[in-house]
């Protein structure tokens, strides 16, 4: 049984830039959740997608949008990228009846020169 | 503004010590608590916990719940250099139909023979 799995484990994009990361939760999950992780930080949560739509939001700048695919799959999407931007992009996904347990992905390294 | 604390944030230890990994938080709307280990991308589940005093086991490791004075603690027994990682707690204060987790910094655990 695949776990969640995450394209590409790096990346590296110059300011101004856009990035598509990409998520294919685990098998029997209906929910894809994102978080970026700085270094020496906790994750923070950008947003939540379920049935195709976005469900909840964080803290996050209209930069970054999302997309969730009939297969569940995926898509996080940041465009004019800050040297801010640089972080550990993870994914998690979930059951939606399971409560707030998440299994995540080893994420995707963005550095943004 | 959810909030979560974890204490210390660095620990280095020998193998066989105890240890004890401390989170305090401040949500809105407390459903669970949640524990993982983060090796080196991919954060781990280890426990989630909704309800005080009850103890979660698996192993060496157990955690516990205090709702009515807001932490939870996380210990590890005979730690081993396996241990080495940094522990992560989390808290999902987000409303129904939707799980939002908030992260502490995490605990850095190192284990030394």
């Amino acid at each position: 049984d695949a776990g969640v799995t995450q394209s590409p484990t790096h990346l590296i994009k110059t300011r101004g830039q856009q990035v598509t990361l990409r998520c294919s939760p685990k098998s029997g999950h209906d929910t894809v959740s994102w978080y970026q992780q700085a270094l020496g930080q906790g994750p923070q949560f950008i947003f939540q997608y379920y049935e195709e739509e976005e469900r909840q939001r964080g803290n996050f700048p209209d930069r970054f949008s999302g997309h969730q695919f009939p297969n569940y799959s995926s898509e996080l999407n940041v465009n004019a990228l800050l040297l801010g931007d640089s972080a550990l992009y993870l994914c998690a996904s979930s059951r939606t009846d399971a409560g707030a347990k998440l299994f995540f992905g080893s994420g995707t390294q963005l550095s943004v020169l | 503004e959810d909030k979560v604390v974890q204490s210390p944030l660095s620990l280095v230890v020998h193998e066989g010590d105890t240890v004890t990994l401390n989170c305090s938080y401040e949500v809105t709307n407390f459903r669970s608590l949640l524990w993982y280990k983060q090796e080196k991308k991919a954060p781990t589940f280890l426990f989630m916990l909704t309800s005080s005093g009850i103890e979660k086991k698996s192993g060496r490791l157990s955690s516990i719940l205090d709702k009515k004075e807001l932490f939870s603690i996380l210990n590890i027994t005979a730690t081993q250099t396996g241990d080495s990682a940094v522990y992560l707690c989390a808290v999902d204060g987000s409303g129904a139909g939707s799980y939002q987790l908030t992260f502490g910094k995490g605990t850095k655990l190192s284990v030394i023979p």
